[in-house]
């Protein structure tokens, strides 16, 4: 099973509003990844988890605050948006050993008013 | 570092016909290479991967691809295209060192009936 789950699958939100976006994995992955992406756009990373400690920060705004409260779980709180933010978020997990692979979740639209 | 082209933005094919989506990388030993299909508003689902030994790789939904060393390509080919291959392909490539895969532009595929 390569299942990334990821919860809403749909937020609108004010620019004053705080929310959070939920990803979780149950494949025993120990890196876990936080993309944004705009339409007919590759994937920008934002954020990377391993062994549940941030790893990478790719210079993303404070507004987006990561969590990883365990090896299966990863958040993304959300507060004081901006309209540029609306994008699919997505979340991926990546197996170890020498034929590591990401595997991604369906993404939450998200739109900011 | 590592860089990836997909020179095509859009293919046109007709159902039924053959396809093949170009990927070309910039990298100097040799990299592990992917292929991800994203339908709209979806996530990236894993179609194939290369790391070593064989250079034509089997992935899911009918898909293969081939790597060639001399030309720096990794070419996605499907002998017979159905409507629902429809979608977002993007070509990926890393490095042995690295766990941040570098994404190509993504071509899109329309498929006429």
């Amino acid at each position: 099973d390569t299942e990334v789950t990821q919860t809403p699958k749909h937020l609108v939100m004010g620019m004053t509003n705080k929310k959070s976006l939920k990803c979780e994995q149950h494949m025993g992955h120990r890196a876990m990844y936080w993309y944004k992406q705009k339409a007919k756009k590759p994937p920008e990373l934002m954020f990377v988890y391993s062994y549940e400690k941030l790893s990478i920060n790719e210079s993303v705004p404070s507004r987006f605050s990561p969590e990883c409260p365990n090896s299966s779980l990863l958040n993304l709180h959300l507060h004081a948006l901006q309209p540029e933010d609306s994008a699919l978020y997505l979340c991926a997990s990546r197996t170890t050993g020498s034929s590591d692979t990401q595997y991604f979740g369906p993404g939450t639209r998200l739109t900011v008013l | 570092a590592q860089s990836v082209t997909q020179p095509d933005i859009h293919i046109t094919v007709s159902e039924g016909a053959s396809l093949e989506l170009r990927c070309n990388y910039s990298y100097g030993a040799t990299p592990y290479l992917f292929w991800y299909v994203q339908s709209p508003g979806q996530g990236l689902q894993l179609l194939l991967k290369y790391f070593s030994g064989d250079t034509l790789v089997q992935g899911i939904k009918g898909f293969e691809a081939e790597f060639k060393r001399s030309q720096s390509s990794f070419n996605l080919r499907k002998p017979s295209v159905h409507w629902s291959d429809a979608a977002e392909y993007f070509c990926a490539v890393r490095t042995g060192g690295s766990y941040i895969p570098t994404f190509g532009r993504g071509t899109s595929l329309i498929v006429h009936p």
